[in-house]
């Protein structure tokens, strides 16, 4: 039973244009979310977050959007750049004592083509 | 030191075996979490210290998987008579707080069961 699920396995864009990584999630308790980046034989690296109370969080060319009644999020990142070519993980935790277990997606290979 | 070291980084063992995994954690970082990683898979959350709390290990897959810390300083996570299904990426990561999220990863321990 896959709670967070990122249903594109990859994707490709040209350099400068936007990104736009989706993640869906199932449980209804979870109540922040995360976007994780990871580059071959290196471990995943934080990139962006947001709490249910919010919509949308901004960190330069990253953009996090969350819709809570739809349980969708995404990571937008705009311009593109070669060196975002990466597997993004869509991350998730709930509220309460064990809001440090993320559930993670299967991830996003996104390439960015010069 | 700066991040988060594990040793060692690739381990080809045979079925049966055990085997152990290391974790450095951040100078300071109370918190530590060990996932892993199956090949197509997203990251499962294997086990959580935090400080001198009792760990959470709701997540070992049997009882064939322990995890150790003394205090605040290094994790072992030790894997009795591998399978061949025990074959993945052993992710460790460490935080300062319990709050869900922005923890830093090490690089991995690639673990191979033939």
């Amino acid at each position: 039973d896959q709670q967070v699920k990122q249903n594109s396995p990859s994707l490709s864009v040209q350099e400068g244009r936007i990104s736009i990584l989706n993640c869906d999630y199932t449980n209804s308790m979870f109540d922040y979310f995360l976007w994780y980046k990871k580059y071959p034989a290196e471990g995943p690296t934080f990139l962006i977050s947001i709490s249910s109370i919010k919509d949308k969080n901004e960190d330069g060319r990253f953009t996090v959007f969350l819709n809570k009644s739809a349980k969708h999020l995404s990571l937008h990142i705009v311009p593109s750049q070669p060196g975002d070519s990466a597997v993004y993980f869509c991350a998730a935790s709930g509220s309460g004592g064990s809001n440090y277990k993320l559930t993670f997606g299967k991830g996003t290979l996104l390439t960015v083509n010069p | 030191g700066a991040g988060v070291s594990q040793s060692p980084s690739n381990k080809v063992t045979e079925k049966g075996k055990d085997v152990e995994l290391r974790c450095d954690p951040i100078s300071g970082h109370t918190a530590l979490y060990w996932y892993r990683q199956r090949l197509g898979q997203g990251l499962e959350f294997l086990i959580y210290f935090q400080g001198n709390s009792a760990p959470d290990k709701s997540g070992l897959p049997s009882d064939r998987f322990s995890a150790e810390r003394t205090g605040e300083s290094v994790s072992t996570l030790t894997i009795q008579r591998t399978q061949q299904e025990d074959s993945a990426v052993y992710l460790c990561a460490s935080s300062r707080t319990q709050i869900g999220g922005g923890y830093t990863f090490g690089s991995g321990t690639r673990l191979t069961v033939v």
